[in-house]
């Protein structure tokens, strides 16, 4: 089945550091999704890009699809400790299983 | 508060026994997902409803099945239980078939001693 990699697995920022989490697959994606997970909640949504070289903001994160619509990345400007939590991706592929297939995460922590 | 409801919330058995996880989606929304997150590891799929029928089918194993019912609550069913199936459960809803974006419940933390 589809797999999506999701690269670094965990991060530690300096309060006020930028961070960025990659999601890759070798399969064209039909769109990508990402989830915020904070420690011991439950996956909410943040976003879902669709178009091809798509850049979409919300406050200081910034997300992008690829242009082959085969990778995608979330950056955060200028970390705060609320924004520790795993961030996942995503995807649904083209292909007729129309499955969300989730990354691995990235652990992002926060130090003050 | 995303709006979908889960129980139990703690869930402690033994091996070999029987559990069933009740999930309730968001109002509105036809679809339900369950997923399996062990200690450490990523979200895994297993299984898709969409108005009672199943949609898609993940990495369930065979002692598992679910079901969901008329008034669209799902439930999952966890049977034989081994140690390797504690984790945590989460249902979630979407409003459509595919899978559009997800509201995830609170979860259900199982654990098999």
């Amino acid at each position: 089945g589809q797999q999506v990699m999701q690269i670094p697995q965990y991060q530690h920022v300096q309060e006020g550091e930028d961070f960025t989490t990659y999601c890759n697959s070798s399969t064209t994606l039909s769109n990508i999704q990402w989830y915020k997970q904070r420690p011991g909640g439950h996956p909410v949504f943040l976003i879902q890009l669709v178009k091809s070289g798509e850049v979409k903001k919300q406050k200081r994160l910034t997300f992008q699809f690829g242009e082959a619509k085969k990778n995608s990345s979330l950056h955060i400007t200028a970390t705060q400790t609320t924004d520790v939590g795993t961030y996942f991706c995503a995807a649904i592929s083209s292909g007729s299983a129309r499955q969300l297939t989730f990354g691995s995460g990235t652990q992002l922590t926060v130090l003050p | 508060d995303s709006g979908v409801t889960q129980t139990p919330k703690h869930l402690i058995t033994a091996t070999g026994q029987r559990v069933t996880l009740r999930c309730s989606p968001r109002s509105g929304d036809l679809s339900v997902y369950w997923y399996q997150q062990s200690l450490d590891q990523g979200l895994q799929f297993l299984i898709q409803y969409y108005n009672g029928e199943e949609r898609a089918k993940g990495n369930i194993l065979e002692r598992f099945s679910a079901q969901q019912f008329p008034d669209l609550h799902s439930e999952l069913n966890l049977s034989s239980l081994e140690l390797g199936d504690s984790a945590l459960y989460f249902c979630a809803s979407s409003a459509q078939g595919q899978p559009y974006e997800q509201y995830f419940g609170p979860g259900t933390r199982l654990t098999v001693t």
